[in-house]
C-alpha cells in the first residue's frame, strides 16, 4: 500500500517570490510519481511526473520538482510564482505493479498575493 | 482532440435516490478511473475500467459500481444515496492500463445529497 503526505495545507507567498510545496510518500514497492494541479471549478491537470533516470524533473508552467529516493521525497518548486499560480496541487503515487490507481496527498492551497 | 468529457456536472438528489454518472474519455483512450473528492476524505480512487471489464477497486461500498461499454464510455452509479456521497466525481481517462500514463481528468460532476 502506499501513501503521501503533503506537509503544508496551505502556502501563502507573493508574486514573483519562489515557492516549494512538499512531499512525502510511503510505499511497500516502487512507485512513480506526479504533481497534478486543480484550478477552481476544474479537473486535475498534470503538471510533471517522475517514471525514472535524472531525478530533477521539469514540467509545465516554469515547475520543476526533485525526487529524493533516501528521503522519499517529490518536492514541488518554482523559482517565481504568478497570480494565475493561485490553485490546489496535489502529488500523487502510483505503484509500478499490481494495482494502478492513483493515491493522492491531501493537497497544498496555493495563494499568490500582490 | 476533445478533452474528457462529464454529464452532468451539477446533480442534486435526495437520500435514498439513486443517481448514474456518465464520462466520455479521449478518443483512442481505452482505460477509464473515478475518483471521488470531498473536502474531508480528498481525492479517493473509486475504481477502473479497461476493455470494459473492472481491472480495480477503491474501498467503497457495494452501492458504488460502474460499467464501461464498447466505445469505452463509462458510467458510475451509486444506489441508496447517503449524505456522505456528496462530492465530487472525477473521471480520468488514459491510453491503457500502464502505471505510468498520465491520467486525463475531465472537469467532474458535483453531486448534492440532500
Amino acid at each position: 500500500a502506499q501513501s503521501v503526505t503533503q506537509l503544508d495545507s496551505q502556502v501563502p507567498v507573493f508574486e514573483e517570490a519562489p515557492v516549494e510545496l512538499r512531499c512525502n510518500y510511503s510505499s511497500s514497492v516502487s512507485v512513480y510519481l506526479f504533481w497534478y494541479v486543480q484550478y477552481p471549478n476544474q479537473g486535475l491537470q498534470l503538471l510533471l511526473k517522475y517514471l525514472s533516470g535524472s531525478t530533477l524533473v521539469k514540467g509545465i508552467n516554469g515547475f520543476e520538482a526533485e525526487f529524493n529516493k533516501s528521503q522519499t521525497s517529490f518536492h514541488l518548486r518554482k523559482p517565481s510564482v504568478h497570480i494565475s499560480d493561485t490553485a490546489e496541487y496535489f502529488c500523487a503515487v502510483s505503484a509500478y505493479t499490481g494495482r494502478r490507481a492513483l493515491t493522492f496527498g491531501s493537497g497544498t492551497r496555493l495563494q499568490v498575493q500582490p | 482532440k476533445a478533452g474528457v468529457t462529464q454529464t452532468p456536472r451539477y446533480l442534486i438528489k435526495t437520500r435514498g435516490q439513486q443517481v448514474t454518472l456518465s464520462c466520455s474519455p479521449i478518443s483512442g483512450h481505452r482505460s477509464v478511473s473515478w475518483y471521488q473528492q470531498t473536502p474531508g476524505q480528498g481525492l479517493q480512487f473509486l475504481f477502473e475500467y479497461f476493455s470494459e471489464t473492472q481491472r480495480n477497486k477503491g474501498n467503497f461500498p457495494g452501492r458504488f459500481s460502474g460499467r464501461q461499454f464498447s466505445n469505452s464510455r463509462s458510467e458510475m452509479n451509486v444506489s441508496t444515496l447517503e449524505l456522505g456521497d456528496s462530492a465530487l466525481y472525477l473521471c480520468a481517462s488514459s491510453p491503457d492500463s500502464s502505471s505510468y500514463n498520465e491520467q486525463f481528468f475531465g472537469p467532474g460532476t458535483r453531486l448534492t445529497v440532500l
